[in-house]
């Protein structure tokens, strides 16, 4: 089977701009979680959905939103950049129901706000 | 105190050594363990998960989980230079909403 892909891999911003990630997970899981990950904070949970429905969500600002399609593959958005949002974007996908089993990352989205 | 904790290290060891990285943690209710490799630039890479008390093998690997002390670790036999990574604990299971990551231990093997 395919892995987790995630694209773009790399993404120059300019502060104030907004950003679109896409992760398609690996075939037949139905669960997709993203994570952000930077040196001071380690990885950190921002969303997960199943089913098209958001069913558990981190703590970070609004400007974080996310969404699931029919075929499970996955966007996250990012508003209105700030510096601290540079960082490593993560797409993880489970083949469970439950969210908090087994996940398999992607390669990651490298952001640069500027 | 933080969810979980782990040693960032570095752990160095030699190769062909046992290398110990512990983790613990403080939700009593996490009943499934996953231990991630993650490679400089790279990516998590899910290695181990241990699910009851006990031990767990795979190959090199070894996973003891204690619950009763919240207390989960991963035994890496005839250490290589390839093993050379940050080894992420991630505590889960029925009723949590996420894996919550431990910051990581560096481990170095020197050849």
């Amino acid at each position: 089977k395919a892995g987790v892909t995630q694209t773009p891999r790399y993404l120059i911003k300019t502060r104030g701009q907004q950003v679109t990630l896409s992760c398609s997970p690996i075939s037949g899981h139905r669960s997709v979680s993203w994570y952000q990950q930077t040196p001071g904070q380690g990885l950190q949970f921002l969303f997960e959905y199943f089913s098209e429905t958001q069913r558990n969500k981190g703590n970070f600002p609004g400007r974080f939103s996310g969404r699931q399609f029919s075929n499970s593959r996955s966007e996250m958005n990012v508003s209105t950049l700030e510096l601290g949002d540079s960082a490593l974007y993560l797409c993880a996908s489970s083949p469970g129901t439950l969210p908090a089993y087994e996940q398999y990352f992607g390669p990651g989205t490298r952001l640069t706000v500027t | 105190q933080k969810e979980v904790e782990q040693n960032s290290g570095p752990l160095s060891v030699p190769e062909g050594a046992i290398a110990s990285l512990n983790c613990t943690y403080s939700d009593r209710g996490s009943q499934s363990f996953f231990w991630y490799r993650q490679y400089s630039g790279k990516s998590p890479e899910l290695i181990m998960f241990i699910y009851s008390n006990g031990d767990k093998e795979d190959g090199r690997f070894t996973a003891q989980l204690n619950k009763a002390s919240q207390y989960v670790s991963l035994l890496i036999r005839d250490s290589q230079p390839s093993d050379s990574a940050t080894y992420l604990c991630a505590p889960g299971g029925t009723g949590r909403r996420a894996l919550t990551f431990g910051s990581g231990t560096r481990l170095q093997v020197q050849p």
